[in-house]
This record gives structure tokens, sequence and C-alpha cells, in this order.
């Protein structure tokens, strides 16, 4: 299993101003990846981090809007930048410890709202 | 790519009532099918999972569910819930390195 704690836990920004949300994980794991959920929404995935690679970003989602960093194999960060409404929502870090996808381990999630 | 449909949106129950939660997913292939839950103002749990073998899977607080390739279904039951199951409820599917979840089915459970 993993253990995974994020900073914040919850924020009010500005538009047009950026955060960046924190993912500590207690082991080290391969696979990260950053999900978006919004208010009374399934969850989507916005990126795959490997360590040493670039992140992987899925369909709608740019580097430019969401980059997001892996300096090691506990930690990651994601920034929202310049944010809009529309950015509200939960993003919740999670980890594949074993590597196969069998097992996934969610974080509490960040919780951003745009005014 | 596969998708996942949660039927329900809302599910309100009385304590000690049975419950189903339904989850069909639509794939070609075989597939590897997860519920997790999601606790108010926390992140998600894994609750049960199916990978292989036997299509009835448990998990320790009493939840089960069961893989249905016939009708592409992996529903969740209790036979006797808890208030303190009252939360959000995401059936997920995975295919290869593809990850999909469902809406959710967000479960009361009322005195």
């Amino acid at each position: 299993s993993a253990v995974i704690s994020q900073k914040p836990s919850r924020d009010i920004c500005q538009r047009g101003t950026s955060l960046t949300i924190q993912c500590q994980v207690d082991s080290q794991v391969t696979m990260m990846f950053w999900y978006r959920q919004q208010p009374g929404q399934s969850l989507t995935l916005i990126a795959t981090a490997n360590q040493g690679s670039e992140a992987t970003y899925e369909s709608g989602f740019v580097i430019d809007k969401f980059p997001i960093s892996r300096p090691n194999l506990t930690f990651s960060t994601l920034t929202v930048s310049n944010m809009s409404p529309e950015d509200s929502s939960i993003y919740l870090c999670s980890v594949d410890p074993t590597g196969d996808r069998y097992e996934q381990y969610f974080g509490p999630g960040t919780r951003l709202t745009v005014t | 790519a596969q998708s996942v449909t949660q039927l329900d949106s809302q599910v309100p129950v009385f304590e000690e009532a049975p419950v189903e939660l339904r989850c069909n997913y639509s794939s070609s292939v075989s597939v590897y099918l997860f519920w997790y839950v999601q606790y108010p103002n926390q992140g998600l749990q894994l609750l049960l999972k199916y990978l292989s073998g036997s299509t009835l899977v448990k998990s320790i607080n009493g939840f089960e569910a069961e893989f249905n390739k016939s009708q592409t279904s992996f529903h969740l039951r209790k036979p006797s819930v808890h208030i303190s199951d009252t939360a959000e409820y995401f059936c997920a599917v995975r295919r290869s390195n593809d990850m999909r979840f469902g809406a959710g089915t967000r479960l009361t459970v009322k005195p």
C-alpha cells in the first residue's frame, strides 16, 4: 500500500493566478497520476508522471496549463496556471505502487475554488 | 476505449436494508474492474477489485461485487448497510494503461 499526502488541502484563488499542488508518497513509486474531479462529476485523468521522463498528458490537457514536476520517486507537483472559475475542482494525486495498475491509491485531494 | 456507466446517481436507503449499486461497462476485450469509495471530504479508497479467478469478490466491511461477463456488469451489493456507509461510490474499469471511472453513485443511509 501507499500513504499519500497533498498540500494544500484546499485553497481559494483569484482568477489569473497560479497554484502549485504538492503530492508526497511514503514509499518510492514509479507511476504517479494527477486527476481532476469537477463538482458533482467523476474523475478525469490529467496526466501520468513517471520519474525521469516528461509527463504524458491526456486529451484536453496541456503542459502550459498544467505543468507537472517529478523530481524523485516520492514527490510530484501539479501547477494550475492562469486559473479561471472553470478550474474549480478537486485535484487528486494517485500512485501505482507495483507498476502494474492492479491497484491505485489516492491522496485526500486538493479542493480548489477560483473566484 | 472502454466506458463505464453507473446507472444510479443517488441511492437513498434506510439503515440495515440491503443495497445494490449498479455498474455496467463496455469493452470488447478483457478488463480489470474496481470499486472505489469516497467518504465526505476524503480521497478515494479502493473497496474491492476483480482481476481474474472467482467472479465474486468481497471487501472487509461486508460489500461484495460480482463480475458478470455476459452482461458486462460489476454490481456492488451489501446485505445490510450502516450509517457509516454513506459515501460516493465509483466503479472503474482498466484495460492496459487506460483506467476509466464511472460518474459515481451517492449512497445515503438514513436512520
